[in-house]
């Protein structure tokens, strides 16, 4: 079963960098993922899509300070310069044919 | 710029029906899938169902079988979901998102503001 497990919390001071981990269940470790970002009270914004390989391409508008990259099972999302604003619920979410789309259960990021 | 916009929630009671809407922009809207993702109070996202931009396919989450209808409106530039039978497990806001192809089995790359649809008697 297609599953995506993420920590529920993390934080991070203004100004520093922060990992986001998600990762995917066995047999499924050359999936992509998509990450999402919801600020509260908002609805969800796409960041960007991340490949096995690690490459991975953003949404309109979103800032060089997010990053993607990967290893086996895993897939990050890397925020630098963390700013108030970075302050949300960051979601991953998966797809494949036969295969109802997958969301992780979020991880809350609180900026420090 | 893409825009999508969700109406038709409302506080219904339990057993009840209703018929949300999302007016899309911006895109041309048959050439892609749609989706509706759903987020109960104070949890996650949760898949609900999704079409093909033709809207000959569709497809629905377990938790949902049965009870609601994927539609779409390529004329309208519209996506809808009928919701029957509902229970106060499906109190949650409603996002309609665009799917990045044509496919309904894709990463979602602009998503709405919700509707909230309350069951409650």
């Amino acid at each position: 079963q297609l599953v995506l497990t993420q920590s529920p919390s993390a934080s991070a001071s203004l100004g520093a960098s922060v990992k986001l981990t998600c990762t995917l269940s066995s047999g499924y470790s050359s999936y992509a993922i998509a990450w999402h970002q919801q600020q509260p009270n908002k609805g969800p914004h796409y960041l960007m899509i991340l490949k096995s390989d690690g490459s991975h391409s953003k949404g309109d508008g979103i800032p060089d300070r997010f990053s993607g990259s990967s290893s086996g099972a895993e897939r990050y999302l890397t925020i630098s310069s963390l700013q108030s604003e970075d302050e949300a619920d960051y979601y991953c979410q998966t797809w494949g044919i036969g295969i109802h789309n997958v969301f992780g259960g979020g991880t809350k990021l609180t900026v420090l | 710029e893409v825009q999508l916009l969700e109406s038709g929630g409302g506080l219904v009671q339990p057993g009840g029906s209703l018929r949300l809407s999302c007016a899309a922009s911006g895109f041309t809207f048959s050439t892609y899938a749609m989706t509706w993702v759903r987020q109960a109070p104070g949890k996650g996202l949760e898949w609900v169902s999704g079409i093909s931009g033709s809207g000959f396919s569709t497809h629905y989450a377990d938790s949902v079988k049965g009870r609601f209808t994927i539609s779409r409106d390529n004329s309208k530039n519209t996506l809808y979901l009928q919701i029957n039978s509902l229970t106060v497990d499906d109190t949650a806001i409603y996002y309609c998102a665009k799917v990045h192809s044509s496919g309904s089995s894709d990463y979602f790359d602009y998503w709405g503001q919700g509707t909230l649809v309350t069951v409650s008697s």
